[in-house]
């Protein structure tokens, strides 16, 4: 168990439709990073937050926005769903965000979009 | 573009021999390089890292090696045990602005034949 908890666990919803994904960082950390794993692609770094902040921006698209708020707990929120955003989602935490650190992973919310 | 590569998507090792897992990167301002491990249904787990300033870094059964010039790095697990069945991630990570944004391999499932 590493300490971050991610909700709900499976989401089903249909195109068009938008969803908020939850996660709780570790006890003590303050970034948050968002994960996107799908069946043709590998994990892709989506956003980063430090203590309520943007941090660093990957590929996320301009429909998925993120917030962390002063609990440091996150939310993903992504809009106007497509069938290829089906996947699986994930929120690691590390205590200071900066590029050395180690990153400790939820155990996922796993989004099908029909 | 993938910068992080793991060429082998499966590798098969009799248990008490040696696993070998290898990571070759294209992107020479990588500094920080971490290998984790997924098992189904859960979020990938940190297993061990290094830094670009080292060649070596071991941690029980686990030593991961980095080749700086041949932009390589690999995952020796000593002696394999059925239990390190899993995905293998390779993931690397360069200072950017002090944020830490981590590119991923595409995986390699190991698994330990009894």
């Amino acid at each position: 168990d590493s300490g971050v908890t991610q909700t709900p666990k499976h989401l089903i919803t249909a195109t068009g439709q938008r969803v908020t994904l939850r996660c709780s960082p570790r006890s003590g950390d303050l970034s948050v990073y968002w994960y996107q794993q799908s069946l043709d692609q590998g994990l892709q770094f989506l956003i980063q937050y430090y203590n309520g902040e943007e941090r660093a921006k990957g590929n996320i698209l301009e429909r998925f926005s993120a917030q962390q708020f002063p609990d440091l707990h996150s939310e993903l929120n992504l809009s106007s769903l497509e069938l290829g955003d089906s996947a699986l989602y994930f929120c690691a935490s590390s205590p200071s965000g900066i590029w050395y650190e180690t990153q400790y992973f939820g155990p996922g919310t796993r989004l099908l979009v029909l | 573009d993938q910068q992080v590569k793991q060429n082998s998507p499966s590798l098969s090792v009799q248990e008490g021999r040696i696993s070998i897992l290898n990571c070759d990167y294209t992107n020479s301002m990588f500094d920080y390089f971490l290998w984790y491990k997924k098992y189904p249904a859960e979020g990938p787990t940190f297993l061990i890292s290094i830094s670009s300033i080292k060649d070596k870094n071991e941690d029980g059964r686990f030593t991961v090696f980095l080749n700086k010039s041949a932009k390589h790095l690999s995952l020796h697990i000593v002696p394999s045990q059925p239990g390190d069945s899993a995905v293998y991630f390779c993931a690397a990570s360069e200072e950017n602005q002090g944020a830490q944004k981590l590119v991923f391999g595409q995986g390699t499932r190991l698994t330990i034949n009894p």
